[in-house]
């Protein structure tokens, strides 16, 4: 079956940090991936998404490229901010129904 | 904001009772998805519907049904509650027309916040 794994957290950096959040998959067929993230108190929002391979999502200064060979879709971000606190999950789907298997989470928190 | 509304926000229980979760999806989205968040499970699919029509089940418990009416609103009912369902239930919409596109995004809603006393 679909299973997402991402790195154990959590993780706490200062601001201005480069951030990596590693993430990898295994999946029948070609999935798409994407990364969410929940912001304390809120649902989960599209943070970013790639639909094939060595497609880069990218959005707010996050990227994450979709490495067939590895299986991969690690989070990067260049300079954190305090506001980019709030979990970060990594997700893919593939085939007729379109659900979503989930990584764990992971917990960031940025120090000022 | 995502478009998705969920309500209650909040709902406390005891076992043995039976509660119905609402989710609204945006405007123009036919396919709605269920999902449980807890804390020893993580975010875990429960169901989907398309349309009117269940289109794909997950970790779903007998205990627990869903359906979605024709104005495309959602429910989620869940009975004979235990300590165990105590969890976050979050409901998604997302905008494919064929409800079988794996490059869908979904939008989530806040949640529901379940606890069982």
């Amino acid at each position: 079956g679909n299973s997402v794994t991402q790195m154990e957290g959590p993780v706490t950096l200062s601001e201005e940090a480069f951030l990596t959040i590693n993430c990898t998959y295994t999946a029948t067929g070609y999935p798409s991936l994407f990364w969410y993230v929940q912001y304390p108190g809120e649902g989960l929002q599209l943070l970013l998404k790639a639909t094939k391979a060595d497609d880069k999502g990218s959005n707010k200064g996050f990227e994450a490229t979709y490495r067939k060979e590895t299986t991969s879709f690690h989070l990067e971000k260049g300079s954190v901010q305090v506001s980019d606190s709030a979990v970060y999950f990594c997700a893919l789907s593939t085939g007729a129904n379109s659900k979503l298997t989930f990584g764990k989470g992971i917990t960031l928190s940025v120090r000022p | 904001d995502s478009g998705v509304t969920q309500t209650p926000k909040h709902l406390i229980t005891a076992t043995g009772q039976r509660v119905t979760l609402r989710c609204s999806p945006r405007s123009g989205d036919l396919s709605v998805y269920w999902y449980q968040q807890s804390l020893d499970q993580g975010l875990q699919f429960l169901i989907q519907y398309y349309n009117g029509e269940e289109r794909a089940k997950g970790n779903i418990l007998e205990r627990f049904s869903a359906q979605q009416f024709p104005d495309l609103h959602s429910e989620l009912n869940l009975s004979s509650l235990e300590l165990g369902d105590s969890a976050l239930y979050f409901c998604a919409s997302s905008p494919r027309t064929s409800g079988r596109s794996s490059t869908d995004t979904q939008y989530f809603g806040p949640g529901t916040r379940l606890t069982v006393l």
